[in-house]
């Protein structure tokens, strides 16, 4: 069965660097999602990316973030100069359609910030 | 705003019984979706089960069943025959129907273990 891939699965960054999060969707995917879940708080949505442009985002989606799909199937999370409060777990999801198609998961990135 | 509340942070349950998950939500909305999503440990976070607002009827999955409760804005999910398998983390999730197309609003979840 088809899988969403997030790679690494750990990230150490130190505070100020740029990191670059990856992710593969499902093929015949349309919507992509980030997704965040510091340790011991709730799963929190970020952003939501389709048709090659960001259809929705949250308050925490600062420009401190952004989003790309630079080659068809890599969906990419860019934190520009991390805090120390980015330390947390980073879901990449996709789903074939928009409202109410099920979104699938990736296992996470975690990155911790130093 | 909407806001998902899973206040059993931890369950337990001997393999083969029967375990009831806890959630309750808030929405000013009329339609939106419901779901319990299953991570285990070191996994990818799986739909095990999914609500329409509009239907009535309770949502069945093999194994799995809900109790929603419209009017009280509750959402449990019921494992019958838990097995070891069903160790994992559970969170409940709501969703508004049209308009954004992702922002899926997740509880905190439940650790639930089962023990043989």
């Amino acid at each position: 069965e088809p899988e969403v891939t997030q790679t690494p699965s750990h990230q150490v960054t130190q505070m100020g660097q740029e990191v670059i999060l990856r992710c593969v969707p499902i093929s015949n995917h349309l919507y992509f999602y980030w997704y965040r879940q510091i340790l011991g708080q709730k799963v929190e949505f970020l952003v939501s990316f389709y048709n090659n442009e960001i259809s929705e985002k949250s308050e925490i989606f600062d420009d401190q973030f952004s989003v790309e799909r630079p080659d068809g199937s890599n969906f990419t999370l860019k934190i520009r100069s991390t805090k120390l409060e980015d330390s947390a777990m980073y879901f990449c999801a996709s789903s074939e359609g928009g409202t109410g198609y099920e979104q699938y998961f990736g296992p996470g990135t975690r990155l911790t910030v130093t | 705003a909407q806001t998902v509340t899973q206040s059993q942070p931890e369950m337990s349950v001997q393999e083969a019984e029967t375990v009831t998950l806890s959630c309750t939500y808030d929405t000013s909305e009329n339609n939106y979706y419901l779901f319990w999503y299953k991570q285990p440990p070191s996994r990818q976070m799986i739909l095990v089960i999914r609500q329409e607002a509009y239907k009535q009827q309770n949502a069945t999955e093999n194994r799995f069943s809900v109790n929603f409760q419209k009017a009280a804005k509750s959402f449990s999910l019921k494992i019958s025959d838990s097995q070891l398998g069903d160790t994992a983390m559970y969170f409940c999730a709501s969703k508004n129907y049209g308009g954004s197309q992702g922002n899926l609003i997740f509880g905190k979840g439940t650790k639930l273990s089962v023990k043989p």
